[in-house]
């Protein structure tokens, strides 16, 4: 069936140093892809989202691109903040509408 | 005003209690979900309504039940808790449409963390 597996944490990071986080899906046909954030004591939001193959979804300095040739949608930032510091989740959404969501990767960032 | 409001916040109850998670939306959307999220297991879905007249078990749905009262609440209940239901609970909500519109997002609620002893 449909999953997504994303790299565990938990990830510690100093101040503006380079982010990346893995996922990677199984999924039959061409899922939309996304990144939840999910700051202390709060519910997820949408971080960014691609819907087919080498789209690329950005916000607030975070990419990810739609790899279908690795089935591969890995989260990057440039330089981050102690502010990105939160729990990031990839999720996929299957054709019934619903979404499959990994595990979760715990950033934490150092000043 | 939260677009999507979930209560309780928190909630500690006894083994065997029936219990009523209580979920409400102003976004006019007719989709709405209930997941669970444990440490080290993300999140996983319960059940799904994407409206009134639709209610589809997710993969994690027994030992719980839902309704839906209008579009715009959802509830979740727990007719015999157990303490393997201790988790942290999340409402979402999204507008699909007509059919399935490709890369619809998912709105989610500030959760009720539940305790069962």
């Amino acid at each position: 069936g449909d999953s997504v597996t994303q790299m565990e944490g938990p990830v510690t990071l100093s101040e503006e140093a380079f982010l990346t986080i893995n996922c990677t899906y199984t999924a039959t046909g061409y899922p939309s892809l996304f990144w939840y954030v999910q700051y202390p004591g709060e519910g997820l939001q949408l971080l960014l989202k691609a819907t087919k193959a080498d789209d690329k979804g950005s916000n607030k300095g975070f990419e990810a691109t739609y790899r279908k040739e690795t089935t591969s949608f890995h989260l990057e930032k440039g330089s981050v903040q102690v502010s990105d510091s939160a729990v990031y989740f990839c999720a996929l959404r299957r054709s019934q509408g619903n979404l499959i969501f990994g595990k979760g990767t715990k950033l934490s960032v150092k000043p | 005003d939260a677009d999507v409001t979930q209560t309780p916040r928190n909630r500690i109850t006894k083994t065997g209690k029936r219990i009523m998670l209580e979920c409400s939306q102003t976004k006019g959307h007719d989709r709405m979900y209930w997941y669970r999220q444990d440490p080290g297991l993300g999140l996983r879905l319960i059940y799904y309504s994407f409206d009134v007249k639709d209610i589809n078990k997710g993969e994690i749905s027994d030992g719980y039940s839902v309704s839906r009262q209008a579009q715009a609440k959802f509830s979740l209940s727990l007719e015999s808790a157990i303490p393997n239901q201790t988790a942290l609970y999340f409402c979402a909500t999204s507008d699909s449409g007509i059919g399935f519109v490709v890369g619809d997002t998912q709105y989610f609620g500030p959760g009720t963390r539940l305790t069962v002893l």
